[in-house]
Protein backbone atom coordinates (compact mmCIF):
# COMPACT_ATOMS: atom_id res chain seq x y z
CA UNK A 1 0.00 0.00 0.00
CA UNK A 2 1.61 3.53 -0.97
CA UNK A 3 2.49 5.38 1.97
CA UNK A 4 0.96 9.16 1.73
CA UNK A 5 2.45 10.88 -1.28
CA UNK A 6 3.63 14.73 -0.97
CA UNK A 7 4.66 16.98 -4.07
CA UNK A 8 6.70 18.87 -4.72
CA UNK A 9 9.53 17.61 -2.69
CA UNK A 10 11.22 20.75 -2.51
CA UNK A 11 10.43 24.70 -3.57
CA UNK A 12 12.20 27.81 -3.57
CA UNK A 13 10.36 30.85 -3.91
CA UNK A 14 10.65 34.68 -3.18
CA UNK A 15 8.86 36.84 -0.90
CA UNK A 16 5.35 37.84 -2.00
CA UNK A 17 4.76 35.17 -4.41
CA UNK A 18 2.02 32.11 -3.85
CA UNK A 19 2.83 28.46 -3.89
CA UNK A 20 0.41 25.35 -3.81
CA UNK A 21 1.56 22.28 -2.05
CA UNK A 22 -0.09 18.58 -3.19
CA UNK A 23 -0.80 15.68 -0.88
CA UNK A 24 -2.03 12.53 -1.85
CA UNK A 25 -3.10 10.73 1.29
CA UNK A 26 -3.03 6.67 1.95
CA UNK A 27 -5.85 4.71 -0.04
CA UNK A 28 -8.91 4.49 1.95
CA UNK A 29 -7.93 7.51 4.09
CA UNK A 30 -10.78 10.31 3.79
CA UNK A 31 -9.29 12.53 6.58
CA UNK A 32 -6.20 14.93 5.48
CA UNK A 33 -4.30 17.63 7.90
CA UNK A 34 -1.58 19.73 7.36
CA UNK A 35 1.58 20.90 9.63
CA UNK A 36 3.81 23.40 9.78
CA UNK A 37 7.72 22.46 11.07
CA UNK A 38 9.99 24.44 12.12
CA UNK A 39 13.03 23.99 14.53
CA UNK A 40 12.48 26.83 16.67
CA UNK A 41 8.13 25.56 16.59
CA UNK A 42 8.18 22.03 16.19
CA UNK A 43 4.47 20.84 14.85
CA UNK A 44 2.15 23.51 14.51
CA UNK A 45 -1.64 22.05 13.27
CA UNK A 46 -2.67 24.03 9.53
CA UNK A 47 -5.78 22.66 8.92
CA UNK A 48 -7.57 19.14 8.82
CA UNK A 49 -10.34 17.73 5.82
CA UNK A 50 -12.51 15.49 5.91
CA UNK A 51 -14.76 14.51 2.79
CA UNK A 52 -14.27 18.06 1.29
CA UNK A 53 -14.38 19.95 4.14
CA UNK A 54 -12.74 21.62 6.56
CA UNK A 55 -13.51 19.97 9.98
CA UNK A 56 -10.46 22.07 12.52
CA UNK A 57 -8.32 25.06 11.98
CA UNK A 58 -5.24 26.22 13.93
CA UNK A 59 -4.01 29.11 14.46
CA UNK A 60 -2.49 30.81 11.05
CA UNK A 61 -3.55 33.98 9.54
CA UNK A 62 -5.71 33.70 6.64
CA UNK A 63 -2.77 33.24 3.80
CA UNK A 64 -2.76 29.70 4.85
CA UNK A 65 -5.99 27.97 2.98
CA UNK A 66 -6.83 24.78 1.97
CA UNK A 67 -8.62 22.50 -0.01
CA UNK A 68 -9.66 18.80 -0.44
CA UNK A 69 -10.97 16.92 -3.73
CA UNK A 70 -13.37 14.55 -3.89
CA UNK A 71 -10.88 11.73 -4.00
CA UNK A 72 -9.18 12.50 -0.66
CA UNK A 73 -6.37 14.27 -2.18
CA UNK A 74 -6.04 17.83 -1.00
CA UNK A 75 -3.98 20.92 -1.46
CA UNK A 76 -2.14 23.27 0.63
CA UNK A 77 -2.05 26.97 -0.50
CA UNK A 78 -0.28 29.92 0.97
CA UNK A 79 -0.38 33.48 -0.52
CA UNK A 80 1.79 36.45 -0.31
CA UNK A 81 4.96 34.82 0.86
CA UNK A 82 6.96 35.93 3.91
CA UNK A 83 10.79 34.65 5.01
CA UNK A 84 8.78 33.12 8.29
CA UNK A 85 7.10 30.69 6.04
CA UNK A 86 10.23 28.94 4.99
CA UNK A 87 9.34 25.28 6.91
CA UNK A 88 8.95 21.75 6.55
CA UNK A 89 4.85 21.77 5.41
CA UNK A 90 3.63 18.15 6.42
CA UNK A 91 0.49 16.20 5.37
CA UNK A 92 -1.02 13.63 7.16
CA UNK A 93 -3.72 10.82 6.35
CA UNK A 94 -5.86 9.15 8.90
CA UNK A 95 -9.02 6.88 7.88
CA UNK A 96 -11.29 9.46 9.21
CA UNK A 97 -11.18 12.58 11.51
CA UNK A 98 -11.71 10.71 14.34
CA UNK A 99 -9.09 8.10 13.87
CA UNK A 100 -6.44 9.54 15.37
CA UNK A 101 -3.29 7.51 14.01
CA UNK A 102 -1.50 9.57 11.60
CA UNK A 103 0.53 8.76 8.82
CA UNK A 104 2.52 11.66 7.84
CA UNK A 105 4.54 12.01 4.07
CA UNK A 106 7.83 13.17 3.72
CA UNK A 107 6.93 16.82 3.36
CA UNK A 108 7.83 19.79 1.27
CA UNK A 109 10.10 21.98 2.15
CA UNK A 110 10.02 25.42 1.17
CA UNK A 111 12.12 28.17 1.32
CA UNK A 112 11.11 31.73 0.89
CA UNK A 113 14.33 34.09 -0.09
CA UNK B 1 -0.15 28.68 24.03
CA UNK B 2 1.70 25.53 24.89
CA UNK B 3 -0.58 23.01 25.48
CA UNK B 4 1.92 19.60 25.96
CA UNK B 5 5.41 20.91 26.78
CA UNK B 6 7.99 18.02 26.08
CA UNK B 7 11.54 17.61 27.58
CA UNK B 8 14.44 17.20 26.93
CA UNK B 9 15.40 19.23 23.97
CA UNK B 10 18.32 16.99 23.33
CA UNK B 11 19.67 13.59 25.25
CA UNK B 12 22.96 12.02 24.61
CA UNK B 13 22.83 8.41 25.74
CA UNK B 14 25.13 5.56 25.70
CA UNK B 15 24.04 2.03 23.64
CA UNK B 16 22.51 -0.14 25.82
CA UNK B 17 21.45 2.83 28.12
CA UNK B 18 17.73 4.11 28.47
CA UNK B 19 16.48 6.65 27.05
CA UNK B 20 13.62 8.73 29.04
CA UNK B 21 11.56 11.37 27.36
CA UNK B 22 9.21 13.14 29.46
CA UNK B 23 5.92 15.10 28.39
CA UNK B 24 3.22 17.32 30.23
CA UNK B 25 -0.11 18.38 28.83
CA UNK B 26 -2.60 20.61 30.34
CA UNK B 27 -6.06 19.81 28.97
CA UNK B 28 -7.67 17.53 30.29
CA UNK B 29 -9.90 16.94 27.25
CA UNK B 30 -6.87 14.84 25.62
CA UNK B 31 -7.88 11.29 25.46
CA UNK B 32 -5.57 9.99 23.19
CA UNK B 33 -1.33 10.66 23.74
CA UNK B 34 1.01 8.76 20.64
CA UNK B 35 4.60 9.27 20.59
CA UNK B 36 6.02 9.79 16.92
CA UNK B 37 9.56 8.97 15.79
CA UNK B 38 11.24 11.29 12.90
CA UNK B 39 14.43 10.57 11.12
CA UNK B 40 16.07 13.59 8.46
CA UNK B 41 14.54 13.77 5.47
CA UNK B 42 11.22 11.59 6.74
CA UNK B 43 7.62 12.57 7.90
CA UNK B 44 7.30 11.83 12.00
CA UNK B 45 6.18 8.01 12.13
CA UNK B 46 4.03 6.80 14.97
CA UNK B 47 5.98 4.33 17.35
CA UNK B 48 3.65 3.61 19.97
CA UNK B 49 0.04 5.63 21.72
CA UNK B 50 -1.80 5.34 24.91
CA UNK B 51 -5.48 6.08 26.13
CA UNK B 52 -5.44 7.35 29.71
CA UNK B 53 -7.05 4.51 31.15
CA UNK B 54 -4.37 2.54 31.50
CA UNK B 55 -0.63 3.38 33.30
CA UNK B 56 1.59 1.55 30.92
CA UNK B 57 1.53 0.27 27.52
CA UNK B 58 5.00 -1.56 26.18
CA UNK B 59 5.56 -2.65 22.76
CA UNK B 60 9.14 -4.40 22.17
CA UNK B 61 11.86 -1.77 23.40
CA UNK B 62 9.33 1.06 23.80
CA UNK B 63 7.24 1.79 26.95
CA UNK B 64 5.07 4.42 27.28
CA UNK B 65 4.30 5.55 31.08
CA UNK B 66 1.22 7.62 32.02
CA UNK B 67 0.29 9.48 34.87
CA UNK B 68 -3.50 11.14 34.26
CA UNK B 69 -3.23 12.92 37.87
CA UNK B 70 -0.12 14.49 37.26
CA UNK B 71 -0.76 14.96 33.63
CA UNK B 72 2.09 14.01 32.58
CA UNK B 73 3.70 11.01 30.58
CA UNK B 74 6.87 9.50 29.08
CA UNK B 75 8.66 7.61 26.39
CA UNK B 76 11.15 5.00 27.76
CA UNK B 77 13.44 2.91 25.27
CA UNK B 78 15.47 0.14 26.90
CA UNK B 79 18.72 -0.75 25.66
CA UNK B 80 19.13 2.30 23.09
CA UNK B 81 20.52 1.55 19.78
CA UNK B 82 22.37 3.71 17.47
CA UNK B 83 19.80 3.38 15.04
CA UNK B 84 17.06 4.66 17.09
CA UNK B 85 18.81 8.08 17.09
CA UNK B 86 16.00 10.31 16.11
CA UNK B 87 13.75 13.18 16.37
CA UNK B 88 10.74 11.94 19.38
CA UNK B 89 7.83 13.98 19.31
CA UNK B 90 5.03 13.30 21.89
CA UNK B 91 1.16 14.47 20.95
CA UNK B 92 -1.95 14.58 22.95
CA UNK B 93 -5.48 14.36 20.94
CA UNK B 94 -8.89 15.29 22.02
CA UNK B 95 -12.27 13.17 20.84
CA UNK B 96 -12.41 15.54 17.71
CA UNK B 97 -9.48 13.91 16.82
CA UNK B 98 -7.14 17.01 16.17
CA UNK B 99 -3.52 16.73 17.26
CA UNK B 100 -1.19 19.05 19.98
CA UNK B 101 2.52 18.35 19.24
CA UNK B 102 5.14 18.51 21.76
CA UNK B 103 8.66 20.68 20.42
CA UNK B 104 10.55 17.44 19.95
CA UNK B 105 13.70 15.84 21.35
CA UNK B 106 16.42 15.03 19.62
CA UNK B 107 18.52 11.73 20.69
CA UNK B 108 21.57 10.51 20.11
CA UNK B 109 22.90 6.94 20.42
CA UNK B 110 26.33 6.65 20.77
CA UNK B 111 27.90 3.26 20.04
Amino acid sequence: KAGVTQTPRYLIKTRGQQVTLSCSPISGHRSVSWYQQTPGQGLQFLFEYFSETQRNKGNFPGRFSGRQFSNSRSEMNVSTLELGDSALYLCASSLSSAQKKLFFGSGTQLSVL
Amino acid sequence: QQQVKQSPQSLIVQKGGISIINCAYENTAFDYFPWYQQFPGKGPALLIAIRPDVSEKKEGRFTISFNKSAKQFSLHIMDSQPGDSATYFCAANTNAGKSTFGDGTTLTVKP
